[in-house]
């Protein structure tokens, strides 16, 4: 099975540029999450789709960070403007549903620097 | 105060140690359990979960959840040193919506040295 795929792997951006995410999950599952980790600190959710519809995005900063999902399978998360504070990792993750007790299955995570 | 609170560490081992992690929470309304391994650069790997209150044991891994002192822990028995790791401990309300997402620790950085 593969797993989940982001790219790039890593990026690096001066503030106020803006730069965008990709993530392609695992086939079939319906659930995909993204989630900023700053080092040293756990992944934070950022937001869920279930399929191509918004569940949460209550810790999505909105005035800067957009996310869609297209045809509810590859997803996008975009920062514009980019602050120095948003300098992550931004892990991607996919789930057969919203039961937690699967687990989710994360991808590598695009590895942003901003300047 | 913190949903959920994790040393971070670092935490350095020798070969064959028995190691202990770590957590607490607030949120009395966590009722799944979850550990996850973090190599350096990559995803999280669910390693253990756990429902509600009590014990799970995988190969040299134990999970425990005490669910009357909010606190979780890891046991990893005769560590190698392929366990090194950052060790995430995760933890959700339920099912459906924003109660199924998982709220992380800081996670703790394992070094188990040959």
């Amino acid at each position: 099975e593969a797993g989940v795929a982001q790219s790039p792997r890593y990026k690096i951006i001066e503030k106020r540029q803006s730069v965008a995410f990709w993530c392609n999950p695992i086939s079939g599952h319906a659930t995909l999450y993204w989630y900023q980790q700053i080092l040293g600190q756990g992944p934070k959710l950022l937001i869920q789709f279930q399929n191509n519809g918004v569940v949460d995005d209550s810790q999505l900063p909105k005035d800067r960070f957009s996310a869609e999902r297209l045809k509810g399978v590859d997803s996008t998360l975009k920062i514009q403007p980019a602050k120095l504070e948003d300098s992550a990792v931004y892990l991607c993750a996919s789930s057969p549903d919203r039961a937690p007790n699967y687990g989710y299955t994360f991808g590598s995570g695009t590895r942003l620097t901003v300047v | 105060q913190k949903e959920v609170e994790q040393d971070p560490g670092p935490l350095s081992v020798p070969e064959g140690a028995i190691v202990s992690l770590n957590c607490t929470y607030s949120n009395s309304a966590f009722q799944y359990f979850m550990w996850y391994r973090q190599y350096s650069r990559k995803g999280p790997e669910l390693l253990m979960y756990t429902y509600s209150s009590g014990n799970k044991e995988d190969g040299r891994f134990t999970a425990q959840v005490d669910k009357s002192s909010k606190y979780i822990s890891l046991f990893i028995r005769d560590s190698q040193p392929s366990d090194s790791a950052t060790y995430l401990c995760a933890m959700s309300a339920g099912y459906g919506g924003s109660q199924g997402n998982l709220i992380f620790g800081k996670g703790t950085k394992l070094s188990v040295k040959p």
